[in-house]
C-alpha cells in the first residue's frame, strides 16, 4: 500500500524504555523521520536517520532502520512523562515532501 | 532568529465561504509545503513550492484549493466554498533548500467550517 503504518497507542510507566515501530513504502526515501506533536502545539522534529544508516543514536533516543523489510523503531530510554505526546513517523519523497503515518499516541504513567 | 510563521492562528467560517491562510516562512528558505492535519486523514501533504518553479500541486484535494508563492517568500492557501470537510488544522512548513533534512514547521491555522 501507499501507507506508512504505526501502530495508534502506546502505554509505558515512568522510567521504562518506550519502543514505536513503523513501516514505510517508498525505499527510495533519502530521510525518515520521527516528529513529536504535544498537545495543542506544532510538530517538533526529534530526531531523522539517513536511508543508508541502520541505527543512530541521540540522548535518551535510538533508531533503528532495516531497510530490507522498510521498517522504522524509535526507542526512548527512561520514558518520561514529558515524552507524552504523538509521535510520527514520516519519509520523504521526490520533491522532498513528507508522508506521514497517522501518530502513535505515548502516555507516561507516573 | 523567527520561525515559520501562520495566521490567522484560528478561523471560523460557515460553509460556502471563501477563506485564505498565510504563511510567512523562515527568511531564506526557499522551499516551502503546505500540509493539513485532520481526525479522519492525519497529516496529508497538499502542495508544494521550490523557489521560481511551478508548484507541485499533486496533493491538492479538489480544485477548490488553490495556493500561490509571491515573491519567492510568503504563501497564501485559498480555499473556496468551504465545505465541513475542510475543517483541519492546516500547516506550513519550510526548508533552506530542496534535498534539506529537515522541515521547520509553523503552529499551523485550526479552520472550523460550520
Amino acid at each position: 500500500g501507499e501507507d506508512v503504518e504505526q501502530s495508534l497507542f502506546l502505554s509505558v510507566r515512568e522510567g521504562d524504555s518506550s519502543v514505536i515501530n513503523c513501516t514505510y513504502t517508498d525505499s527510495s526515501s533519502t530521510y525518515l523521520y520521527w516528529y513529536k506533536q504535544e498537545p495543542g502545539a506544532g510538530l517538533q522534529l526529534l530526531t531523522y536517520i539517513f536511508s543508508n544508516m541502520d541505527m543512530k543514536q541521540d540522548q535518551r533516543l535510538t533508531v533503528l532502520l532495516n531497510k530490507k523489510d522498510k521498517h522504522l523503531s524509535l526507542r526512548i530510554a527512561d520514558t518520561q512523562t514529558g515524552d507524552s505526546a504523538i509521535y510520527f513517523c514520516a519519509e520523504t519523497r521526490s520533491q522532498g515532501n513528507l508522508i506521514f503515518g497517522k501518530g502513535t499516541k505515548l502516555s507516561v504513567k507516573p | 532568529g523567527a520561525g515559520v510563521s501562520q495566521s490567522p492562528s484560528n478561523k471560523v467560517t460557515e460553509k460556502g465561504k471563501d477563506v485564505e491562510l498565510r504563511c510567512d516562512p523562515i527568511s531564506g528558505h526557499t522551499a516551502l509545503y503546505w500540509y493539513r492535519q485532520s481526525l479522519g486523514q492525519g497529516l496529508e501533504f497538499l502542495i508544494y513550492f521550490q523557489g521560481n518553479s511551478a508548484p507541485d500541486k499533486s496533493g491538492l484535494p479538489s480544485d477548490r484549493f488553490s495556493a500561490e508563492r509571491t515573491g519567492g517568500s510568503v504563501s497564501t492557501l485559498t480555499i473556496q466554498r468551504t465545505q465541513q470537510e475542510d475543517s483541519a488544522v492546516y500547516l506550513c512548513a519550510s526548508t533552506p533548500a530542496y534535498g534539506s533534512y529537515e522541515q521547520y514547521f509553523g503552529p499551523g491555522t485550526r479552520l472550523t467550517v460550520t
